[in-house]
């Protein structure tokens, strides 16, 4: 089965602590992305690749980290710089063709909540 | 800037009652308005892409349809399993590379009623 698989699904961080956050895609895609998503706010883009070991800020991109080392994986590491971490992180990769890029698809998500 | 914008935020129909929601958009030269269905707790599910004014596709209940400045998503006869959040999205044409961004709405919350 072809997909994209994030994990875990839920995550529990500390105040002050790193935590990683794993997004694997089985569907040759090129480009991959990383949102943000917070009740009434819409999807928010944090970082993108759209080619291995080279990635983009997106619009809300610090207090973020993310790496390319591989084309089917795009973890992304929340770090104690970012304020406001509670969210659900939504994972997406698509195919390049030609020119352009065609429509994402979407994980399941990680819901991350700071205690 | 790309700019998107839904509306109604949460619209509540009752079983079989027919009616659409709108995404208007602003994109400096669109490449592509894309649809998506989200569950909640779940990441969004790809609908449809919709490429120039004038073309629509279809799928089961659902109908896209595309003007220069907004995008309707018409629902036929809904049923309660129709009742998700409906995101719209734009891609804008790429200037010195190809551009896979997308700009998202809000989001319109459709609750249908058995």
């Amino acid at each position: 089965d072809g997909g994209i698989t994030q994990s875990p699904k839920y995550l529990f961080r500390k105040e002050g602590q790193n935590v990683t956050l794993s997004c694997e895609q089985n569907l040759n895609h090129d480009a991959m992305y990383w949102y943000r998503q917070d009740p009434g706010q819409g999807l928010r883009l944090i970082y993108y690749s759209q080619i291995v070991n080279d990635f983009q800020k997106g619009d809300i991109a610090e207090g973020y980290s993310v790496s390319r080392e591989k084309k089917e994986s795009f973890p992304l590491t929340v770090t104690s710089a970012q304020k406001n971490p509670t969210a659900f992180y939504l994972c997406a990769s698509s195919m390049k063709t030609g020119w352009s890029y065609n429509e994402q698809f979407f994980g399941p998500g990680t819901r991350l909540t700071v205690l | 800037e790309d700019q998107v914008t839904q509306s109604p935020e949460a619209l509540r129909l009752q079983e079989g009652e027919s009616s659409s929601l709108n995404c208007s958009y602003t994109v400096s030269g669109l490449r592509g308005l894309f649809w998506y269905r989200q569950d909640p707790g779940k990441g969004p599910e790809f609908l449809f892409t919709l490429y120039s004014a004038g073309e629509e596709k279809e799928k089961e209940r659902l109908k896209a349809t595309l003007t220069k400045k907004e995008s309707f998503l018409h629902i036929t006869a809904p049923k309660p399993e129709d009742s998700a959040t409906y995101l719209c999205a734009v891609q804008a044409q790429g200037g010195t590379g190809a551009n896979s961004k997308l700009t998202f709405g809000k989001g319109i919350t459709l609750s249908v009623r058995p």
